[in-house]
């Protein structure tokens, strides 16, 4: 069944403004994953928070999570139109952990127009 | 490293016929995975494996079934196909917490 449940489905922006997507799952977690998925490619790793940290930053990306609100947010900022794709949340159910079983949202597909 | 390889790219078959779809990584990764993506649907998992010799199956594993013979490779067979599984495999390789995908096999049942 479905655990992350990214909103909003559909986002569109221009260059240079920021992006903000969310990310809401059911159960406890170990860690929260981001992905982007480019059309017709496969999906990359973009970042991975833990469920003790509440913030972290990889270039222009912040991911923040709130475990008591079962919820996370990824922030582009200053996006550009290399940016255009999907991003999807990915979450592992607990007890499983590093097992590697990741339950995935839906996905919010990002468009960034020049 | 081409890290995770996946083949065909396409493929059409009809209802009933079988195939095998071929993933593999050069990454030494004990855990391999296959999902599949459906328009709206995000991914599915079907069956992942945590070494050779050991697998087990996800949240949709009807109709499909797997093999882990070595680390290497983790073959998905479509034993008789049904158009309910026209949809994008992803094949994804990971040490731990992050997981490595290949490029996707697009699948169409007719």
């Amino acid at each position: 069944s479905q655990q992350g449940e990214e909103d909003p489905q559909a986002l569109s922006i221009q260059e240079g403004e920021n992006a903000t997507m969310n990310c809401s799952y059911k159960t406890s977690i170990n860690n929260l994953q981001w992905y982007r998925q480019n059309s017709g490619r496969g999906l990359v790793h973009l970042i991975l928070i833990r469920s003790n940290e509440r913030e972290k930053h990889s270039g222009r990306l912040r991911v923040t999570l709130d475990t008591s609100k079962k919820s996370s947010s990824l922030l582009i900022t200053a996006s550009r139109a290399a940016d255009t794709a999907s991003y999807f949340c990915a979450t592992d159910e607990w007890g499983i952990g590093s097992q590697g079983n990741l339950i995935f949202g839906k996905g919010t597909k990002l468009s960034v127009k020049p | 490293n081409a890290g995770v390889t996946q083949t065909p790219k396409f493929q059409v078959l009809k209802t009933g016929q079988s195939m095998t779809l071929q993933c593999a990584q050069d990454m030494n990764h004990e855990y391999m995975s296959w999902y599949r993506q459906d328009p709206g649907m995000g991914l599915r998992l079907i069956h992942y494996s945590v070494g050779a010799g050991i697998t087990d199956q996800g949240e949709v594993p009807n109709g499909y079934n797997v093999s882990r013979s070595t680390t290497e490779d983790f073959p998905l067979r479509l034993l008789s196909a049904a158009p309910s599984q026209t949809s994008v495999y992803f094949c994804a390789s990971s040490t731990g917490d992050e997981q490595y995908f290949g490029p996707g096999t697009r699948l169409t049942v007719t």
